[in-house]
């Protein structure tokens, strides 16, 4: 299920399952998004992107999906495995502007 | 084909002392840009820049943080007179010159811890 923790919002699901990840992003003048993985103790690792002329796009187990309408951006993990856990940031992106990050999901698989 | 090198990876220093970290961009970028996480926060985004120029430092503290990106060499981010307030993760990442799609590459980041 879904909690929100001390600062981190978690989300902790069966190895196996598929997760869901949630963002909501706050510039609609943002053209460009983009997933980041961040295990402890490392720098963010890109996953997935998309623009903001797709509404959906698919990567290796991962699926982003962007609604302008509602300025929502999630991010779908097929099949989650004890290597998923990590702390999952979106990041918003709208031409000159550097990337925004929003605050992250802690995702905790349960083996 | 190294990826964003930051080093130290950790830093102790006292209240008051200076605080320099380095980071050399992936080989072909000429674009680095700071962030700083707090613990179990987001990365704040804190300056921009290219080769001898800051583009954009509108998450800069007005004092005692200062960055360059000199012709020659890594990038360096440089706090004076450290406080408490100041420990946190420091991230450096780069991109591609022009044509790049936005996407950022990030290094494994500068731990500063003020004591």
């Amino acid at each position: 299920g879904e909690s929100v923790g001390l600062h981190l919002p978690t989300l902790s699901v069966q190895e196996g399952d598929n997760s869901i990840i949630n963002c909501a992003y706050s510039n609609s003048a943002s053209d460009y998004f983009i997933w980041y993985k961040q295990e402890s103790g490392k720098g963010p690792q890109f996953i997935i992107d998309i623009r903001s002329n797709m509404d959906k796009r698919q990567g290796q187990r991962v699926t982003v999906l962007l609604n302008k309408t509602v300025k929502h951006l999630s991010l779908q993990i097929a099949a989650t495995q004890p290597g998923d856990s990590a702390v999952y940031f979106c990041a918003e992106k709208g031409g000159n502007t550097p990337l925004v990050f929003g605050k992250g999901t802690r995702l905790s698989v349960i083996a | 084909n190294a990826g964003v090198m930051q080093n130290p990876r950790h830093l102790v220093r006292r209240r008051g002392q200076e605080a320099r970290l380095r980071c050399s961009p992936m080989k072909g970028h000429s674009h680095v840009y700071w962030y700083r996480q707090l613990p179990e926060e987001g990365l704040k985004f804190m300056v921009y820049l290219q080769k001898e120029n800051i583009i954009d430092e509108s998450g800069m503290p007005k004092e005692r943080f200062s960055a360059e990106f000199p012709k020659e060499g890594p990038s360096i981010l440089r706090i004076q007179q450290v406080v408490r307030g100041d420990s946190a993760a420091y991230f450096c990442a780069s991109s591609p010159s022009l044509g790049g799609t936005g996407e950022l590459f990030f290094g494994e980041g500068s731990r500063l811890t003020v004591l």
